[in-house]
């Protein structure tokens, strides 16, 4: 089964570090998300890229954030610097745009102590 | 914007069925989905609808009315493996917007 792959899986770091966290997408899904779940939010949309072009990133702090994507096997979300409040399970998802659903990743736990 | 509202919590038996209410306003409308997420898991597809009417597969059902804005997943014959959270999640344009998702806890 074709699936997006995310790392890491789990990330604790202290606040002021840089974070990167990596996507992966299904070979030939034209469309990425970033999201970002709470248990106090549920989840947000952070940034959306559509044939690797930034459309959306209205749901990302622009200050300490920024997505990335360099090439079409790989998306990047870094936080610098990262804050406590930061800490969250962030899923990257990918699809086909106007067809259906997205598939989502594993997700990166991210703790910011 | 999104407004997206389905129950917190539904508990059932094995075996029995549950319906989960999910009731949206949004200022476009491309399709609705549900989702499925066991703790600590992603989300995984369950089912997608864009018109009015009942689609099933297997043991899931999903019902869409666009001009109420109201759907319900039905999960029918439940297992202990049901036991997870739903989430509603409305498509508009390219935006997939998520409601707070129902956890769903099958008791033996």
């Amino acid at each position: 089964d074709a699936r997006v792959t995310q790392t890491p899986r789990d990330k604790v770091t202290e606040m002021g570090q840089e974070v990167t966290m990596r996507c992966q997408p299904i070979l030939g899904h034209n469309t990425v998300f970033w999201y970002r779940q709470t248990m106090k939010q549920g989840l947000e949309l952070l940034a959306y890229f559509r044939n690797r072009a930034p459309l959306d990133d209205s749901g990302m702090p622009k200050d300490r954030f920024s997505a990335e994507m360099p090439d079409a096997t790989l998306a990047t979300l870094k936080i610098q610097p990262s804050e406590p409040r930061d800490s969250a399970v962030y899923f990257c998802a990918s699809g086909l745009h106007d067809s259906g659903g997205y598939t989502f990743g594993s997700g990166t736990r991210l703790t910011v102590v | 914007g999104q407004n997206i509202d389905q129950p917190t919590e539904m508990t059932a038996t094995e075996g029995a069925i549950v319906q989960i209410n999910c009731t949206y306003q949004t200022s476009g409308f491309n399709g609705l989905f549900w989702y499925q997420q066991h703790a600590g898991e992603a989300p995984t597809f369950l089912s997608y609808n864009v018109l009015d009417g009942l689609e099933e597969k297997g043991r899931f059902s999903s019902f869409l009315s666009r001009s109420k804005g109201y759907s319900y997943l039905l999960l029918k014959e439940l297992q202990m493996k049901d036991s997870a959270s739903y989430l509603c999640a409305v498509k508009n344009d390219y935006k997939l917007s998520f409601g707070a998702g129902t956890t769903v806890t099958v008791r033996a």
